[in-house]
């Protein structure tokens, strides 16, 4: 399997803050990576498909980069509605595997 | 707005088999080109992807699940399904359904999830 390592772990913001958060894949993915937030008790939500295309209703504020093996999720300006967990998620080769999740969570 | 959702029972006791039905709306499977599959999550493991099926049969499972697991869809009634066999304590989980682009895809759709705890 490919093993997704994300850092930090948690990372403590503020409003108005920019963030960014990395995912490290164990081997070469291409593209093929995705971004999700999750809030307490709701399911993931992507917001990020394919390293960079924002998914439909997410603010352009959320940008994704990176290739091969190492990526990241840049949040800028920080709102309220943006403490959540995030995941990165390789869909390069089955099974697709995910991060174990940053927390960003209010300093 | 597709609206998936999640149902079966929320209780196991091991070795039994754990069956769960994804309920679609707002959309027909019947004339989606798309791949439903399920994931799972516990606070020590995160998230695991379990498995999907596309709308023509392509099937892939995880390797670790693939002895016990298996996706079916009823296309007709806007419903898939998971079935695990030989549940442990280490399947307790909250499951979600997912659709997908591609059998191997990232989720772009979920259903919120129900808790399935494996207890004697």
């Amino acid at each position: 399997d490919i093993e997704m390592t994300q850092s930090p772990s948690s990372l403590p913001a503020s409003v108005g803050d920019s963030v960014t958060i990395s995912c490290r894949a164990s081997q070469s993915i291409g593209t093929n990576l995705n971004w999700y937030q999750q809030k307490p008790w709701t399911a993931p939500r992507m917001l990020i498909s394919s390293v960079s295309k924002l998914q439909s209703g997410v603010p352009s504020r959320f940008r994704g980069f990176g290739s091969g093996t190492d990526f990241s999720l840049a949040i800028t300006n920080l709102q309220p509605e943006d403490f959540a967990t995030y995941f990165c998620q390789q869909t390069d080769r089955v099974p697709p595997s995910f991060g174990q999740g940053t927390t960003v969570d209010v300093k | 707005q597709l609206h998936l959702q999640e149902s079966g029972p929320g209780l196991l006791k091991p070795s039994e088999t754990l069956s769960l039905a994804c309920t679609v709306s707002g959309g027909s499977m019947r004339y989606s080109r798309s791949s439903w599959g399920w994931l799972r999550q516990t606070p020590g493991q995160g998230l695991t992807w379990i498995g999907a099926k596309s709308y023509d049969g392509l099937t892939e499972y995880h390797p670790s699940l693939k002895s016990r697991v298996a996706i079916s869809l009823d296309t007709f009634k806007n419903q898939f399904f998971l079935s695990l066999d030989a549940v442990t304590a280490a399947d307790t989980a909250v499951y979600y359904c997912s659709k997908s682009a591609e059998v191997n895809g990232g989720a772009e759709d979920w259903g919120p999830g129900i808790q399935v705890t494996v207890s004697s």
